[in-house]
């Protein structure tokens, strides 16, 4: 069974800290996404990852970066938490390929930043 | 660029209720489509998807059909149930080298009562 996991169900962190949001997947895929979803604003992407070490920003990047060392392991960094970063943060990942379109979901990590 | 646009909810239905929740989009390219859901707590999980115009996909009584000349991918149940109370997402996806990013609508917020 397919499996995507994140290292937080909720978090609380204060203003000015540094986060990291982890995602690991286990299924071997090449593409991996950072997702912060909102009320009406649906899913927004932040940043995905096509292979190690490789990154691209997606429509938000401001305020985060990422870290892929590893194939399986996806991290989300707030360098800098601030109260407007407060909200649902949803990681993915997909095979690479033509056709290979269907992205896995982890549960999410709901961040709340005081 | 690409959009998706979905019918605002939130939507409350009555059990065995006949269910229509709007979806139309706009891409540069060829798209796939996609109907995500987000059931309480948990992540999304892909509910159906079609690839190519007239294709219908369907899944736990839910279908959708793609229709190219309307750009629309209207999610459709003839008989809901309590346990499809869920936010549904709809979503496309055009090909990039094999880099498949989502783009997602708002989402839409449904309840079933019993």
């Amino acid at each position: 069974d397919v499996k995507v996991t994140q290292s937080s169900r909720y978090l609380v962190k204060r203003t000015g800290e540094k986060v990291f949001l982890e995602c690991v997947q286990d299924m071997d895929h090449e593409n991996m996404f950072w997702y912060r979803q909102d009320p009406g604003l649906g899913l927004r992407l932040i940043y995905f990852s096509y292979d190690v070490k490789m990154k691209e920003k997606g429509d938000i990047p401001e305020g985060y970066s990422v870290s892929r060392e590893k194939k399986e392991r996806f991290s989300l960094i707030l360098e800098s938490a601030s109260t407007n970063q407060t909200s649902m943060y949803l990681c993915a990942s997909s095979l690479y390929g033509q056709g290979k379109r269907e992205q896995y979901f982890g549960p999410g990590t709901r961040l709340t930043v005081t | 660029g690409n959009s998706v646009t979905q019918m605002e909810g939130p939507v409350t239905l009555s059990e065995e209720a006949f269910l229509t929740i709007n979806c139309t989009y706009t891409a540069t390219g060829y798209p796939s489509l996609f109907w995500y859901v987000q059931y309480p707590g948990e992540g999304l999980q892909l509910l159906l998807k079609a690839t190519k115009a007239d294709d219908k996909g369907s899944n736990k009584g839910f279908e959708a059909t793609y229709r190219k000349e309307t750009t629309s991918f209207h999610l459709e149940k003839g008989s809901v149930q309590v346990s499809d109370s869920a936010v549904y997402f709809c979503a496309l996806s055009v090909s990039n080298f094999g880099n498949e990013k989502l783009t997602f609508g708002t989402g839409t917020r449904l309840t079933i009562i019993p």
